[in-house]
């Protein structure tokens, strides 16, 4: 079945930096990517995501990119700021049967923005 | 107006207790998915209902029993809790069954001592 790797598993930045995670995944047939952020004591939020057709999509200082190819993606902040911290997931979606809509989720990333 | 809830936010019970954990989301989706996120964050799909019927069953125990008695609602009866059971269970919601755009609830977490 379908496997996504993400690293880093902690990435500390200074405000203002840039900070990127990236994650792979296994299954060539999976064509949705989408990225979620997950504040202390929340639930997942949604936050990008991205489909095998396109290879970048950009939302105000939030981006991300997919190498179909070498099957990874990758997600970009931009003028990091201190609420941008909390854990990041990627997520994969497979296709199998009767598991339709099935997303599979990285083991996620803690971001700490430093003021 | 919450788009998707999920009662009780904490829940602290006995080993060997039942208990249900009840979801609603007020977005007029078709979807909605349980899933378990564990203590070292790994969140991962336990079901899915479309239309009340159930689409995604992943290797849960039998003692996990979801059921949906319209699409705006999904609840979760556990049977004969156990440690391990102790996680954080996450209701999402999406507009169908293709699972794109998932809305995720605040979460419930169980606590089995």
């Amino acid at each position: 079945g379908e496997n996504v790797e993400q690293h880093p598993s902690t990435l500390s930045v200074q405000e203002g930096d840039s900070a990127v995670i990236k994650c792979t995944y296994s299954d060539s047939a999976s064509n949705y990517f989408p990225w979620y952020k997950q504040e202390l004591g929340k639930g997942p939020q949604l936050i990008i995501d991205i489909r095998s057709n396109v290879g970048e999509k950009k939302d105000q200082r939030i981006a991300v990119t997919l190498n179909k190819t070498a099957k990874h993606f990758s997600l970009h902040i931009t003028e990091t700021q201190p609420e941008d911290s909390a854990v990041y997931f990627c997520a994969a979606q497979t296709r199998y049967g009767g598991s339709q809509g099935n997303l599979i989720f990285g083991k996620g990333t803690k971001l700490s923005v430093k003021p | 107006d919450t788009a998707v809830s999920q009662t009780p936010k904490y829940l602290v019970t006995q080993m060997g207790n039942d208990k249900s954990i009840k979801c609603e989301q007020n977005l007029g989706h078709d979807t909605m998915y349980w899933y378990k996120q564990d203590s070292k964050k790994f969140l991962k799909i336990m079901f899915s209902y479309n239309n009340k019927e159930l689409i995604i069953n992943e290797t849960v125990p039998n003692r996990f029993s979801p059921k949906s008695p319209d699409k705006a609602h999904l609840n979760l009866h556990i049977n004969s809790l156990e440690l391990g059971d102790s996680a954080v269970y996450f209701c999402a919601s999406s507009q169908d069954w293709r699972g794109v755009e998932q809305f995720f609830g605040p979460g419930t977490r169980l606590t089995v001592l």
